[in-house]
């Protein structure tokens, strides 16, 4: 089942922050987060598994908690770099390594 | 390091022709996804696969849809008697065993007249 992201777009300024939530109904192994810019592909930003660890480097980072099933990117002091869609995906709790992609959430950066 | 090679990037085919898209994984990575994705919307899982093995092809229509990872050569995504329905841009990734993130290839946009 696909996962959920909140917000499904969001539009800030440069340097204010955001929050992105993605939340999932089954039990999980791990949680990646890509960014994919118009017309190009995905890029990988970070993966986070299961034990509830934090991840993240510079202004960008992520938690993991695998008793809601739910991980969210936090992204600090926003550049107009950021701008794109991103994308959870979740890996079930056996670890398969086949990841579903949630539902997106654009973000748009403003100057 | 070449990343994930994938090929054509563009591919136009007229109904009831066959499309034929090619994906060259990460040196050293032996796994192989392949997704779709229509314009504004999610990747959709289609199948994963490793050398000679196709582990999960839960997300492929039953009919028209083959994928293949040879012993040698790229892995292969065919459409036979492909329709409109089937626009789409075509991504593949890889990944090495164990945990780590995908790496996608720039995606093939298949448009069909």
């Amino acid at each position: 089942q696909q996962p959920v992201q909140s917000p499904q777009a969001v539009i800030l300024r440069e340097g204010e922050d955001a929050v992105i939530n993605c939340s999932s109904s089954k039990a999980l192994y791990s949680v990646h987060w890509y960014r994919q810019k118009h017309g190009e592909a995905p890029v990988f930003l970070m993966i986070l598994l299961k034990g509830g660890e934090q991840k993240g480097h510079e202004k960008i980072s992520a938690s993991f908690n695998e008793k809601k099933q739910q991980s969210s990117l936090y992204l600090t002091a926003s550049q107009l770099s950021y701008s794109g869609t991103y994308f959870c995906g979740t890996e079930p709790d056996f670890g398969n390594e086949k990841l579903t992609f949630g539902t997106g959430t654009r973000l748009t950066i403003i100057p | 390091n070449a990343g994930v090679m994938q090929n054509p990037r563009h591919l136009v085919r007229r109904r009831g022709q066959e499309a034929r898209l090619r994906c060259s994984p990460m040196k050293g990575h032996s796994h192989v996804y392949w997704y779709r994705q229509l314009p504004e919307e999610g990747l959709k899982f289609m199948v994963y696969l490793q050398k000679e093995n196709i582990i999960d092809e839960s997300g492929m229509p039953k009919e028209r849809f083959s994928a293949e990872f040879p012993k040698e050569g790229p892995s292969i995504l065919r459409i036979q008697q492909v329709v409109r329905g089937d626009s789409a841009a075509y991504f593949c990734a890889s990944s090495p065993p164990q945990a780590y993130g995908y790496t996608f290839g720039s995606g093939t946009r298949l448009t069909v007249v």
